[in-house]
């Protein structure tokens, strides 16, 4: 069984509709990731978490927020879809906290399209 | 100027042939990453380093720090190595926010 699993891998949502995007992870990792991909555009950070208390705005977080409901799970909610929103979307998890770099290690990615 | 830059954008080559793709950056990092999406979309890590050079298999990785430059070989290239290859850049040790490059989309024709 894959370490680090997304659900759903593909969604297609209206405009205005509540979606969420979850995130499981068995590797025991504290730190987890949200980025989107873009055509074009390098992976970018919507929000990590270094442990369940700890939850951090990335470079572009308008428009979603997130919950890490335990260590091993950390969802991304999109209050009101907007089709500029349309992406790929990874959730990554690193650890242990170890004070240094530690490799990313990714989950299979969610394509969402909004309409 | 994006704070990560990788060239080529695209590469096409013959199976066997020797790849070189490279990643530039502008600021001081704690650590250099190098990622493959396959076709499918799928991103798996294949080396993270600081300094020198790290081997795994037919990849090499290779970082330069004064030059602010890393270079990934591919050594007897195959078409099951047809992929984006991302650098990404972390900047703070024991703070893993990483940035990205665009990626270079790679082609092996057999």
């Amino acid at each position: 069984d894959a370490d680090v699993t997304q659900t759903p891998r593909n969604r297609i949502t209206k405009t205005g509709k509540r979606i969420m995007l979850e995130c499981s992870q068995t590797k025991g990792h504290d730190r987890m990731y949200w980025y989107r991909q873009d055509p074009g555009l390098g992976l970018r950070l919507i929000y990590y978490s270094f442990d369940v208390k700890d939850i951090n705005k990335g470079e572009i977080s308008d428009g979603y927020s997130v919950s890490r409901q335990a260590q091993a799970k950390f969802s991304l909610s999109l209050e009101s879809a907007i089709p500029n929103q349309t992406a790929l979307y990874f959730c990554a998890t690193s650890g242990p906290t170890s004070g240094r770099q530690e490799t990313q290690y990714f989950g299979p990615g969610t394509r969402l399209l909004v309409l | 100027k994006n704070e990560v830059e990788q060239s080529p954008q695209n590469l096409t080559a013959q199976e066997g042939e020797f790849i070189t793709i490279n990643c530039s950056y502008s600021v001081g990092i704690s650590a250099l990453h190098w990622l493959q999406q396959h076709p499918g979309g799928g991103i798996v890590s294949l080396f993270m380093l600081s300094s020198g050079k790290k081997k795994h298999g037919r990849l090499i990785a290779t970082i330069n720090i004064q030059e602010k430059h890393s270079s990934l070989h591919i050594t007897a290239s195959h078409p099951r190595d047809s992929a984006v290859y991302i650098c990404a850049v972390g900047t703070n040790f024991g703070n893993e926010k990483l940035t990205f490059g665009t990626g270079t989309r790679l082609t092996i024709i057999p």
